[in-house]
């Protein structure tokens, strides 16, 4: 079962900041947290990950609390490509390999 | 040059059929993934590999059978297909880490 719990759905006007929250109060200290979304029919698609500090790529930053409970997935200008369900996922090291265990994620609509 | 690309893109079979699903990556990577995502949308992960090795297997009916000829390639290849066998599988890689990178995928359809 996924670790984390994220709203089901939400929307955002378009060229406006989308904040994706996320909660995962059981996480161990080795675990990361990882972002990816899934554009309709499309492979799953990495966008950021980290671990007690906030982190910012090209695509978005990702700002996790303090006492790591919970982290805020930021896309800076939300655009009609940015529709997607997105995935927060917490993740360990295992063997070599990492399981990823995805959740319902939520759905994210870039309105006009 | 895509990066993991898998073969076919959509596949349609009947009951009690044996299918192949093929995988590679261009990216160098050591690890390999095989995901199902159901109609339900929720995906999951059926089996991982490392160089080769067989890392991951989830609980997976026994008529799934990932084969990895070399760290480029990991095949799924599955035995007497069923009606609830029909779903999008993913073939994915990584060095290491989280940071997977997915293929387009393959959807499954039993008849």
């Amino acid at each position: 079962d996924a670790k984390t719990t994220q709203p089901t759905s939400m929307d955002c006007a378009e060229g406006r900041a989308a904040n994706l929250p996320c909660n995962h109060s059981t996480i161990s200290g080795n675990e990361y947290v990882y972002w990816y979304r899934q554009i309709h029919s499309q492979g799953p698609q990495y966008i950021i990950h980290g671990l007690k500090n906030n982190e910012t790529n090209e695509m978005a930053s990702l700002i996790i609390t303090e006492d790591r409970k919970s982290s805020t997935l930021i896309l800076p200008h939300a655009t009609l490509r940015d529709t997607a369900v997105y995935y927060c996922i917490v993740a360990y090291s295992g063997a070599g390999s990492y399981q990823l265990t995805f959740g319902k994620g939520t759905k994210l609509s870039v309105i006009p | 040059d895509t990066a993991v690309s898998q073969t076919p893109k959509y596949l349609v079979t009947q009951m009690g059929n044996d299918k192949s699903i093929k995988c590679e990556q261009n990216l160098g990577h050591d690890t390999m993934y095989w995901y199902k995502q159901d109609s339900k949308k929720f995906l999951k992960i059926m089996f991982s590999y490392n160089n080769k090795e067989l890392i991951i297997n989830e609980t997976v009916p026994n008529r799934f059978s990932p084969k990895s000829p070399d760290k480029a390639h990991l095949n799924l290849h599955i035995n007497s297909l069923e009606l609830g066998d029909s779903a999008v599988y993913f073939c994915a890689s990584s060095q290491g880490g989280g940071k997977l990178f997915f293929g387009s995928g393959t959807q499954l359809s039993v008849l």
